[in-house]
């Protein structure tokens, strides 16, 4: 079946504007983690869905930083007021009830 | 200092060779150990998972985990050029909602 996909695949924005990043899980996935890769920093998690569950959000940044999953399939990253360290790799997993992650080819993320 | 510390690389090996890569971590309470494989512009694919010490055998590919020294390392005999991509550690600890925390990553290039 489809893998997990992510739009855009790259997004250029300026620095202030608001960006949202969206992530398709694989069907039947009921966890969904959202993580940052970046130049110097390697890949690190910033929040956890799991079904029904209050978000695990203790990787976020910021406040400017929140995400949600509409009916336990759809989440959107969405990053407020965008400052020029927010430029990274955005990746999305699925798993299913946490067990192997399956990753998206990410959202390439540039803040001018 | 980190939680999961991996070789900066990058790797130049000729084709043919055994590579070793390696990851120390700090987090006793890490239980489950993962090595993904992460080609150009693409996200992370799983490539070895395990939980206990020792070695584990995929084809050309072995993983092996001391616990007692908190070190993790993945060996690929008879490279090829096709193993030319990055190389992550991730582990996860017990009670952390499966988020993965993962080494800076190494790059890998295989010559003909």
């Amino acid at each position: 079946g489809a893998g997990v996909s992510q739009s855009p695949s790259n997004k250029v924005t300026e620095k202030g504007k608001d960006v949202e990043l969206r992530c398709d899980p694989i069907s039947g996935h009921t966890a969904l983690y959202w993580y940052r890769q970046s130049l110097g920093q390697g890949l690190e998690f910033l929040i956890y869905f799991q079904g029904n569950s209050a978000p695990d959000k203790s990787g976020l940044p910021s406040d400017r930083f929140s995400a949600e999953r509409t009916g336990g399939s759809v989440s959107t990253l969405t990053i407020q007021r965008t400052q020029q360290e927010d430029s990274a790799v955005y990746l999305c997993a699925s798993s299913f009830r946490g067990e192997t992650q399956y990753f998206g080819p990410g959202t390439r993320l540039l803040v001018l | 200092q980190k939680e999961v510390e991996q070789d900066p690389g990058p790797l130049s090996v000729p084709e043919g060779a055994i590579v070793s890569l390696n990851c120390t971590y700090s987090n006793s309470a890490f239980q489950y150990f993962m090595w993904y494989r992460q080609y150009s512009r693409k996200g992370p694919e799983l490539l070895m998972y395990t939980y206990s010490s020792g070695n584990k055998e995929d084809g050309r590919f072995t993983a092996q985990v001391d616990k007692s020294s908190k070190y993790i390392s993945l060996f690929i005999r008879d490279s090829q050029p096709s193993d030319s991509a990055t190389y992550l550690c991730a582990m996860v600890h017990t009670g952390a909602n499966s988020k993965l925390t993962f080494g800076k990553g190494i790059t890998l290039s295989v010559r003909p």
